[in-house]
């Protein structure tokens, strides 16, 4: 079957330390895959997504940058958290969906993060 | 850009009560429309995709209608249960992914009222 995974559930980390988080997806080959984050009463803000195994872009400035080392998993990275890096982080995977030629979006179950 | 507006932001409504959440978006060539539901701290469960050929998709007691010339989406929540307490969120597919991916409203606030 096809699955997402995000972890950690919730990550708090002072300011100034790194940061990784991961997804993964299985049941599938060559997805396209996003970050998005999403802070608190405001909807979600797309942070970087990927087509391919090393092909990368960023939607928006900021301190975090993001890896996909393999087919099926995407880091989330930093290399100096700063406070306002706080929010919860949404990994999503376009799949084609209910056996129509259409697409839609699965997301994980998303990373609290809380920067002190 | 693609801009998808949610009305209201947030409401109540008694237990049973039939639940009517509106969605707006400013570009009319859209791929798709997708709800989502999010529970606190929780991800995004999708809810019900319809393509921009359809009119409406149905699943159990929900029901999303599609007007894709007048820009709006209409999720119905029928017999609304203290479950379905959860913020609903409306996203818009352009043609094509990458970085023209789904734009989001910022979710309509659901509380049912025992």
């Amino acid at each position: 079957s096809q699955t997402i995974h995000q972890w950690p559930a919730t990550l708090v980390q002072p300011v100034g330390s790194p940061l990784s988080l991961e997804c993964t997806v299985e049941g599938t080959s060559n997805p396209n895959l996003y970050w998005d984050r999403q802070a608190a009463g405001r909807g979600l803000q797309l942070l970087f997504y990927s087509v391919g195994i090393g092909q990368i872009s960023s939607e928006v400035p900021q301190n975090l940058s993001a890896s996909r080392p393999q087919d099926r998993q995407f880091i989330l990275s930093s290399k100096k958290l700063l406070l306002s890096d706080s929010g919860f982080y949404l990994c999503a995977w376009e799949k084609e969906w209910l056996d129509s030629d259409n697409y839609g979006y699965t997301f994980g179950s998303g990373t609290r993060l809380t920067v002190v | 850009k693609q801009e998808v507006t949610q009305i209201p932001a947030a409401l109540s409504v008694p237990e049973g009560e039939n639940l009517v959440l509106n969605c707006s978006f400013t570009d009319s060539a859209i791929y798709n429309l997708q709800w989502f539901r999010q529970d606190p701290g929780k991800g995004l469960t999708s809810l019900l995709l319809i393509q921009s050929s359809q009119r409406e998709q149905t699943s159990g007691r929900l029901n999303a209608s599609l007007d894709k010339s007048s820009g709006r989406s209409t999720l119905y929540i029928a017999a609304s249960q203290p479950g379905d307490s959860a913020t609903y969120l409306c996203a818009v597919s352009p043609p094509g992914g990458g970085n023209n991916r789904l734009a989001f409203g910022k979710g309509n606030q659901v509380v049912v009222i025992p």
